[in-house]
């Protein structure tokens, strides 16, 4: 069983709110990611880290923003929430090389 | 750039039916392949995955063959469940050259098993 969380598992909140979507691995994986999921069920790669400080945009434009001040932990915000932010957000997180990346349960986010 | 292309879904199969889904990929190296599970309200799981040409993965009876000469990763399940209604996603990762190494996902296939 793959050991990373992601709280809260769902959230609704209001417009222009600030949200912060935690993501924690026990497995001292030095990657993390974060993907955007649609309701058509694609994923799409946000945000990702290589390590501590390390922090990189990924192929889909976000508005949220990451940081990776300790290797197990790896925050999403989102400073003022849009309806538009309304997805299921994934974080994962793997080893180097061409090893599986372990996925947390998701968050589902709904800005009304 | 790299890309994975999945079959369409979703698939509707009788249960105790052969299930098949069609996975190609395309990539400039030699890449790890994958595939991802998801149930309903959860996060992605490890099917199944194979590193190097010829090599079959294999797990809860499904299988996948890495394919070089047809750069194929298809799916392949002989006798399948209601429990294995989900949707499958097959994946590629390239080795860690050139700040790369990461995950590159297909659309997705929903599967539903009908009694």
């Amino acid at each position: 069983e793959a050991d990373i969380y992601q709280t809260p598992r769902y959230l609704v909140i209001g417009t222009g709110k600030k949200i912060t979507l935690e993501c924690s691995q026990t497995m001292g994986h030095d990657k993390m990611y974060w993907y955007q999921q649609d309701p058509g069920m694609e994923l799409h790669l946000i945000h990702y880290s290589y390590g501590v400080n390390s922090t990189e945009k990924g192929d889909l434009s976000s508005e949220s923003t990451v940081s990776r001040i300790r290797t197990e932990h790896f925050p999403l915000t989102l400073e003022s929430a849009r309806p538009s932010h309304t997805s299921q957000y994934l974080c994962a997180s793997s080893a180097w090389g061409n090893t599986e990346a372990f996925f947390g349960q998701g968050t589902r986010l709904t800005v009304v | 750039g790299d890309s994975v292309t999945q079959m369409e879904g979703p698939v509707t199969l009788s249960e105790e039916a052969f299930l098949t889904i069609n996975c190609t990929y395309t990539a400039t190296g030699y890449p790890s392949l994958f595939w991802y599970v998801q149930y309903p309200g959860e996060g992605l799981q490890l099917l199944l995955k194979a590193t190097k040409a010829d090599d079959k993965g294999s797990n809860k009876g499904f299988e996948a063959t890495y394919r070089k000469e047809t750069t194929s990763f298809h799916l392949e399940k002989g006798s399948v469940q209601v429990s294995d209604s989900a949707v499958y996603f097959c994946a590629l990762k390239l080795p860690p050259r050139g700040g790369g190494n990461k995950l590159t996902f297909g659309t997705g296939t929903q599967l539903k098993v009908e009694l």
